[in-house]
């Protein structure tokens, strides 16, 4: 059973405009969620996260907002950049537990 | 500064061979973990330690054995390797393992034939 949902596969934006990459789940224990951001052959790197006591979190041209009620969570990238394009993985835990649980991933494109 | 380091970067094996993938960290973190990804599947986890002499399983062990004798190291075995274990493996650290954000390296590319 999949509890991290990221359920566009891919994602294609023009320089400038907004990117919004979406994160459903399913487990209520889950108390702190993560972005990471993935270039080809590299590993991925943090990029922002949010406690569930906090419905949004702010760095720079990065924005992350939780929905607890509906279980949602999304990235918000504004100015969207051609280096911005890579795979964005949502991670999620919660419980006490060090077990961090992955999303498929979605390709984000931004075009120039 | 490293952070954290995976060797080798590519791998062939043949079925049935065994091999370690060896991970350090130099950021004196206390938590380790092995994650594997695979196309569609995103990341999973293999197995992971809190501290030194401490491991647990994650969501797919079978077939790897890990073990943490230092702060810094934390490799995994694969005992007779399998096509099913082709895949990009990555290994990860983190201050503390719980809300503290992890990081990656660069991963190894492994292929069983």
């Amino acid at each position: 059973d999949q509890q991290v949902k990221q359920n566009s596969p891919s994602l294609s934006v023009q320089e400038g405009r907004i990117s919004i990459l979406n994160c459903d789940y399913t487990n209520s224990m889950f108390d702190y969620f993560l972005w990471y951001k993935k270039y080809p052959a590299e590993g991925p790197t943090f990029l922002i996260s949010i406690s569930s006591i906090k419905d949004k979190n702010e760095d720079g041209r990065f924005t992350v907002f939780l929905n607890k009620s509906a279980k949602h969570l999304s990235l918000h990238i504004v100015p969207s950049q051609p280096g911005d394009s890579a795979v964005y993985f949502c991670a999620a835990t919660g419980g006490s537990n060090y077990k961090l649980t992955f999303g498929k991933g979605t390709l984000l494109t931004v075009n120039p | 500064n490293a952070g954290v380091t995976q060797t080798p970067k590519f791998q062939v094996l043949k079925t049935g061979q065994s091999m370690t993938l060896q991970c350090a960290q130099d950021m004196n973190h206390e938590y380790m973990s092995w994650y594997r990804q695979d196309p569609g599947m995103g990341l999973r986890l293999i197995h992971y330690s809190v501290g030194a002499g401490i491991t647990d399983q994650g969501e797919v062990p079978n077939g790897y054995n890990v073990s943490r004798s230092t702060t810094e190291d934390f490799p995994l075995r694969l005992l007779s390797a399998a096509p099913s274990q082709t895949s990009v493996y990555f290994c990860a650290s983190s201050r503390t393992g719980y809300n503290s954000p992890l990081h990656f390296g660069n991963g190894t590319r492994l292929t069983v034939t």
